[in-house]
Order: C-alpha cells, then structure tokens, then sequence
C-alpha cells in the first residue's frame, strides 16, 4: 500500500529555533499534502494545504509566517516552525493526496516539544 | 461552515460485543466522502471505512459498518465482535468537495475502549 514517511518523529528543542519537519510520500506522486496539528485527546486541526509548485493554503487563524511550508517536488513537503516556542509544542500529522481519486494517507506525525 | 460533531467523547464495550458510534455533520455540497479513521495510542491514523454520498448503500468492511442517513446528515459506525485491538481512538471526518481527496475535517473523536 502507500506509504507516507514523516520525519522526525520526535523532537525537542530550546524556545526561540526554528525545527522543520519532512512529509515524503514513497511510492507514489503527491499532488496535494495537508498538514495537521493534534493536542493530546483532541482531534486533527487542517493547519494547510500543499500543491506541489505553488503556494500553500493556510487556514483561518494559522500563521504562515510561523508555519512555513515547501513543497518543492511531488514527493517532497515540508513544515518549519519558526522562532518556535513552549505553545507550539504539539503533534503534527501531514498527509499525502495522489489526486487518484484515492483516499489520503497519513504519516505517522512528528511529536514537537519546545523547552 | 461545514461541521462534523461526535457526541460522545467516551465509550466502552465489552469483547465481542457491538458497539455503535455516532458522527453528525453539516454541509451544503451536494456530494462529498465521509470517513471513520481510528488512531490508536501509537497515533497513526488508520482508515477503517469510508463512504460516498451519492452511493445509497451503507459501506462495510469486515466487522465495520456504517449506517449513512443522508438527509438527516447522520454517519454512525458499528463494530461488531469488538476486540481488544479496537481500543483507539475514532474519528469521524467529512472530505470537502465531490472527490475522494481534498482536505477533511474532523470530529471531535470518541475514545473507544475494549474491555476484556
């Protein structure tokens, strides 16, 4: 099956560095990639939308400053989290669309804490 | 807006026992996907049934089933023989637009456990 591989898992780092995070999806071509934020017990907030080549689409209330994301190849996205601080310590899911009329598949996420 | 509501942030169920979670949502398009996923502690999500509006027929796979009741805007799913391995975590999403893909938006969640 497809499979989207999300790296880091885990990270921590000091207050005030910015930390990227990669969505590569491996065996197919991803048109489109989402980017997901989680707090624990709550569910997946869309934080932005990803087409390879373009601009991303962020959501209402997502800072595009803060949350900087690429999508320079069909395989390739990614999140960088600048300047990152204690209250952007979260889980983040990507997820990768092959614009086949398949549903999305999810990377296993990127646990961020921010000391 | 387009909205997806679970209602109950809690469940149990004994094993091999049937237990029914409820999702509602809202939205004005005419045809879009609905989804259940399930994360269990490990956090990945897991597709475990989808269904498309247009399709009258409720989706099943395996012990899973969903009962679709479109103009009451209502996507439960049913787990029959529930399991030990279905403790997780499920989640009730829409998918905006009239494809398979484009970005979902979620529920609130169920925490489902699966009591021995």
């Amino acid at each position: 099956g497809a499979v989207v591989s999300q790296h880091p898992s885990w990270v921590i780092c000091k207050s005030g560095t910015s930390v990227k995070i990669e969505c590569r999806s491996l065996d197919f071509q991803a048109t489109t990639m989402f980017w997901y934020r989680q707090f624990p017990k709550q569910s997946l907030m869309l934080m932005a939308t990803s087409n390879e080549g373009s601009k991303a689409t962020y959501e209402q209330g997502v800072e595009k400053d803060k949350f900087l994301i690429n999508h320079a190849s069909l395989t390739l996205s990614t999140l960088t989290v600048t300047s990152a601080h204690p209250e952007d310590s979260s889980f983040y899911i990507c997820s990768a669309d092959s614009g086949k009329g398949q549903p999305q598949h999810f990377g296993d996420g990127t646990r961020l804490s921010i000391l | 807006a387009q909205t997806v509501t679970q209602s109950q942030p809690e469940m149990s169920v004994q094993e091999a026992e049937t237990v029914t979670l409820s999702c509602t949502y809202d939205t004005s398009e005419s045809n879009y996907y609905l989804f259940w996923y399930k994360q269990p502690p490990s956090r990945q999500m897991i597709l475990v049934i989808r269904q498309e509006a247009y399709k009258q027929q409720n989706a099943t796979e395996n012990r899973f089933s969903v009962n679709f009741q479109k103009a009451a805007k209502s996507f439960s799913l049913k787990i029959s023989d529930s399991q030990l391995g279905d403790t997780a975590m499920y989640f009730c999403a829409l998918g905006q637009g009239s494809s398979n893909t484009g970005k979902l938006i979620f529920g609130q969640g169920t925490t489902l456990q699966v009591k021995p």
